[in-house]
């Protein structure tokens, strides 16, 4: 697999009903952010977790994180149909320099 | 998306000619990026700026050069357009390090080379 690689690559699920992503990387990080991105428009940074943190948790949004898997996940609770997007996470690699790798993305179709 | 700005917004350039895409922030970071966004490959980093000057490649910086003369301006250019070029192109400005909170992007510049 790809540094930051989600899973599944598209998500179809009624309103109302949890929405889960997944996010595998291989190499150490420092984060590991989450972002939205709504059609034709830039990405919209959602959350940010860092390497020693193992849940954050933003209104709807509840991401975890486990080192040891190399694997995070965000849960979106009671989807809307507001929340049809495409999902990225990155990974904030612990390099010393500089070095964020993102995902090609699940895409999210909440059905109203 | 307040803070930063890109033009043009769409651009559709012949092959071989030169395209230059701006982007414009307002937050007085240090850091911006250029990223360009295809199907399947996520966002891939093409350059970035660390500083007025200073500026060094990314994953896929050949055919692609950038200048930074102040703060709050960052332009990438396609020295001579190819049809691999055609993408969207997007602008980025972050504090990086133990301080991140992560990037803020622009809206993208849809870029088609015929």
């Amino acid at each position: 697999s790809q540094q930051g690689e989600e899973d599944p690559q598209a998500l179809s699920i009624q309103e109302g009903e949890n929405a889960t992503m997944n996010c595998s990387y291989k190499t150490s990080i420092n984060n590991l952010q989450w972002y939205r991105q709504n059609s034709g428009r830039g990405l919209v940074h959602l959350i940010l977790i860092r390497s020693n943190e193992r849940e954050k948790h933003s209104g709807r949004l509840r991401v975890t994180l486990d080192t040891s898997k190399k694997s995070s996940s965000l849960l979106i609770t009671a989807s809307r149909a507001a929340d049809t997007a495409s999902y990225f996470c990155a990974t904030d690699l612990n390099t010393g320099g500089f070095k964020t790798i993102f995902g090609a993305g699940t895409r999210l179709f909440v059905k109203a | 998306d307040a803070g930063i700005t890109q033009s043009p917004r769409h651009k559709v350039t012949e092959t071989g000619t030169p395209v230059t895409l701006r982007c414009h922030q307002t937050e007085n970071h240090r850091y911006m990026y250029w990223y360009r966004q295809d199907p399947g490959h996520g966002l891939r980093l093409i350059h970035y700026s660390y500083g007025v000057k200073d500026t060094d490649k990314g994953e896929v910086s050949d055919g692609y050069s950038v200048s930074r003369s102040k703060t709050e301006d960052f332009l990438l250019t396609l020295e001579s357009a190819t049809s691999s070029q055609t993408s969207v192109y997007f602008c980025a400005i972050s504090v990086p390090g133990a301080r991140t909170n992560g990037y803020t992007f622009g809206s993208g510049t849809r870029l088609t080379v015929v």
